[in-house]
Parts: C-alpha cells; sequence; structure tokens
C-alpha cells in the first residue's frame, strides 16, 4: 500500500463531456503528479502541482488542468473529451527535491470515452 | 527527438535464472533514473534509483548500472522467482521535481 487513493477506479463518459479524477496524496508528500497510461504504454506525464500550483507540465493541451488543495488532494479535470482520452488516470505524491526521487502511485482511474 | 526504449515488450526466462532488462534513451540528460514494477491493474511501484553520478546499485536480488556514455540502463533481477513476473518500467529523473518520463516498459514472464 502506498498511502495514495484515487477515485474513481473506473467509469464511462461520452465524447465531448468533462470528467474529475481525484487523488489523496500520502500524509507528508507536497507534490503531486498526474500520468496518463494507454494500454500497453508506460505512464506519460501530465503535470505536476507543488504548494497548490502547477510545477511543470508535459505535452498535453489546456483541456487537461488540475488542481492541488492545502491538504496536498489533487484533482485532474479533462474538458471536451475524445475518445483517445481512454486510459488509466496515475496520481503519484513525492517530496520536492527528496533523497530518492520516489513516487507513490495510486491504483489510477480508468476512464472509457465512448 | 526524445526516446525512451525498453529492449523488447516480452521477456521469458527459467525460474531461477537472471533476466536482464535494458533501458535506451536518447536525447535526454537524466539527473537520475528510476525502475518500477507494474502488475496488470495496479499502479506502478518503486524499486530503484540510480543518480548520474553512479555507475551502480544493488537492493536485495534487484541490481541496476547506470552508463550516461551509452545512455543506457540495465535492471537484473538475479534468481528469479515466478512472483517477480511482471511489467518493468523505466523511468528517467530530469530534475529535481519529480519530472519522471517512462518507458513502455518490459512484461517479464518467469516460467517454474
Amino acid at each position: 500500500e502506498t498511502g495514495v487513493t484515487q477515485s474513481p477506479t473506473h467509469l464511462i463518459k461520452t465524447r465531448g463531456q468533462q470528467v474529475t479524477l481525484r487523488c489523496s496524496s500520502q500524509s507528508g508528500h507536497n507534490t503531486v503528479s498526474w500520468y496518463q497510461q494507454a494500454l500497453g504504454q508506460g505512464p506519460q506525464f501530465i503535470f505536476q502541482y507543488y504548494r497548490e500550483e502547477e510545477n511543470g507540465r508535459g505535452n498535453f493541451p489546456p483541456r487537461f488542468s488540475g488542481l492541488q488543495f492545502p491538504n496536498y488532494s489533487s484533482e485532474l479535470n479533462v474538458n471536451a473529451l475524445e475518445l483517445d482520452d481512454s486510459a488509466l488516470y496515475l496520481c503519484a505524491s513525492g517530496w520536492d527535491r527528496g533523497i530518492t526521487g520516489e513516487l507513490f502511485f495510486g491504483e489510477g482511474s480508468r476512464l472509457t470515452v465512448l | 527527438s526524445q526516446k525512451i526504449e525498453q529492449n523488447s515488450e516480452a521477456l521469458n526466462i527459467q525460474e531461477g535464472k537472471t533476466a536482464t532488462l535494458t533501458c535506451n534513451y536518447t536525447n535526454y540528460s537524466p539527473a537520475y533514473l528510476q525502475w518500477y514494477r507494474q502488475d496488470p491493474g495496479r499502479g506502478p511501484v518503486f524499486l530503484l534509483l540510480i543518480r548520474e553520478n553512479e555507475k551502480e546499485k544493488r537492493k536485495e536480488r534487484l541490481k541496476v548500472t547506470f552508463d550516461t556514455t551509452l545512455k543506457q540502463s540495465l535492471f537484473h533481477i538475479t534468481a528469479s522467482q515466478p512472483a517477480d513476473s511482471a511489467t518493468y518500467l523505466c523511468a528517467l529523473g530530469l530534475n529535481n521535481n519529480n519530472d519522471m518520463r517512462f518507458g513502455a516498459g518490459t512484461r517479464l514472464t518467469v516460467k517454474p
């Protein structure tokens, strides 16, 4: 158990809709990152939040947005869903400039867009 | 363009043998490199980290090497067991803020 929980575990949306995914980080962690993992691929970095501000972003369009709250919980919002957004969305928490750089992943939210 | 390539999609070995997985990268300058294990339907689990100024790291039956000249990391599992069967992901740490870039993974199957 990593102490990182995500909800919902599975959901189905239709093209054009909006979705919000939630993550609760492990206690004491001050960074949270979101990754998209398509079937058979490695996780792709979406963005990271540190102290409630975006602190790095991968190659994802602005319709992917996020929030980090003072209690280090986090949300990933995706607007105008497309079929290619179907994937496992992973949240990972860690320490800023931690000695190990280890990321603690949740079990993910599997999104299907029809 | 930037690439992270893991040697093969799947690797099958016999129990007791050493599994060797490869991670090659192009047009990245990672400050460190990590290896993760991922089981089906689960999130990745951290195994080992090696920094750019380190050649080798060990943890129990696991060993990782990092050659910044070859731009390659090797991940070894000695005395492999069926329970080691999983997908193994390498990830490059680009800076100190946990911005990790992952390879596609290698699916390891250890047969009894």
